[in-house]
């Protein structure tokens, strides 16, 4: 089934502990993103990436580290996890990342807790 | 700054029109998108716009001004199923996407 898939769906983490947020898609789309969705705010970035081997900084990358080995897998790693991480954290990909007619394609979402 | 305007949250009944209003203020700008978001799942793509004037797409329709910097999003015929929220972003100078905070749609028989 073509489209974007998030692993977990859900989690509650103890703060300070390591994870691991899980995107893969398989439509061989060049850039994919990392966003958060908070009650009453807008997503937000947290990175973004235009092609495989190449990473960049969205609005709130802080706390947060991704890598790009391939077109397919975008991982998103919190090194110590905080309360403030708590959020809703959706993965999403497009054709170029370089084009204002790219439409972004989401994941159904990780619901992450940190206690 | 960059800043995305929408309201919090509107009220609608099955079967009227209802009219999203969104306002934008952006560092360059390169297109303007709309995305639905029903509780509890991801957003999905509605409609995009970038020149001026009126997109229609079956009973929703998106318009705009980019002067003004704004944009409407209109649905016809509301349906239950049009309860969820709506989602006005606007792709940047460097086509990054700039997302207002949503309106919450709610619909009533």
């Amino acid at each position: 089934i073509a489209g974007i898939t998030q692993a977990p769906t859900s989690q509650i983490l103890a703060a300070g502990r390591r994870m691991t947020l899980r995107c893969t898609q398989d439509m061989r789309h060049n850039a994919m993103y990392w966003y958060r969705q908070d009650l009453g705010l807008g997503l937000r970035l947290i990175h973004y990436s235009n092609t495989a081997g190449t990473t960049g900084k969205g609005e709130v990358p802080d706390g947060y580290s991704v890598s790009r080995a391939n077109t397919d897998d975008f991982p998103l790693t919190l090194a110590s996890a905080v309360p403030s991480q708590t959020s809703v954290y959706f993965c999403a990909s497009s054709e170029t990342g370089t084009s204002g007619t790219d439409t972004q394609y989401f994941g159904p979402g990780t619901r992450l807790t940190v206690l | 700054g960059q800043n995305i305007d929408q309201p919090t949250e509107m009220t609608a009944t099955e079967g009227a029109i209802v009219q999203i209003n969104c306002t934008y203020q952006t560092s360059g700008f390169n297109g303007l998108f709309w995305y639905q978001q029903h509780a509890g799942e991801a957003p999905t793509f509605l409609s995009y716009n970038v020149l001026d004037g009126l997109e229609e797409k079956g009973r929703f329709s998106s318009f705009l001004s980019r002067s003004k910097g704004y944009s409407y999003l209109l649905l016809k015929e509301l349906q239950m199923k049009d309860s969820a929220s709506y989602l006005c972003a606007v792709a940047d100078s460097n086509y990054q996407l700039i997302w207002g905070a949503g309106t919450k749609l709610i619909i009533k028989p």
